[in-house]
């Protein structure tokens, strides 16, 4: 298996731009996290999903962010209007059971300038 | 609120030098302990998950202990290729839910001069 593949690896875009990043996680994992990481905050978790339903999306940090997973093998966070303060690397990460080992992707780099 | 705390922020060893990573934890319900390495320009990759206090997993020059209020990474006989940045995470109840969600640390990075 490939792992979890995100693309783009890196994204430069202007302020209040469209930004989807989208993700393909592990063939037969049920469970779909995205975190975004930055120097000050760390490791955090935005929302994630169990079998294609979102289940906790406390972390979103405010309605410009949005999630979805259309189906077992896609998912997308999306984010309008975009704003300096969103750079930070986004990552996706799915796992087999809730508790379980969770595999990370390469993550994509945002830079909203 | 959930927290976990690790120490150092930073370490930095010589070659050979054996020494202790700290990750606490203040959290309600913890169902399990992980520990992950991130190199940079990558994604977190999994070490080892700890579930009661007592526990010890082993993993070449790596050893996890977790107690009830923390947990150690312990590092023997270094070498330059176990630089990167340790991550551990506790696996906590997602609120109101039966499910559950892994709460970071800042993570320690660990340097080795050869």
């Amino acid at each position: 298996d490939a792992g979890v593949i995100q693309s783009p690896r890196h994204e430069v875009t202007e302020m209040g731009q469209e930004v989807t990043l989208r993700c393909k996680p592990i063939s037969g994992h049920d469970y779909l996290f995205w975190y975004r990481q930055t120097m000050m905050r760390g490791l955090e978790l935005l929302i994630y999903f169990n079998n294609n339903v979102p289940i906790d999306d406390s972390g979103m940090p405010e309605d410009r962010f949005s999630a979805k997973m259309p189906n077992a093998s896609f998912s997308t966070l999306k984010i309008q209007p975009s704003e300096p303060r969103d750079s930070a690397v986004y990552f996706c990460a799915s796992s087999l059971l809730g508790g379980s080992i969770a595999f990370f992707g390469q993550g994509t780099r945002l830079t909203v300038v | 609120e959930d927290q976990v705390t690790q120490s150092p922020e930073a370490l930095r060893l010589q070659e050979g030098e054996s020494s202790s990573l700290n990750c606490s934890y203040t959290v309600s319900g913890l169902r399990g302990l992980f520990w992950y390495r991130q190199d940079p320009g990558k994604g977190p990759e999994f070490l080892f998950t700890l579930y009661s206090a007592g526990e010890e997993k082993e993993k070449e020059r790596l050893k996890a202990t977790l107690t009830k209020k923390e947990s150690f990474l312990h590092i023997t006989a270094p070498k330059p290729e176990d630089s990167a940045t340790y991550l551990c995470a506790g696996y906590v109840n997602a609120g109101g839910t039966s499910y559950g969600k892994l709460t970071f640390g800042q993570g320690t990075i660990l340097t080795v001069h050869p």
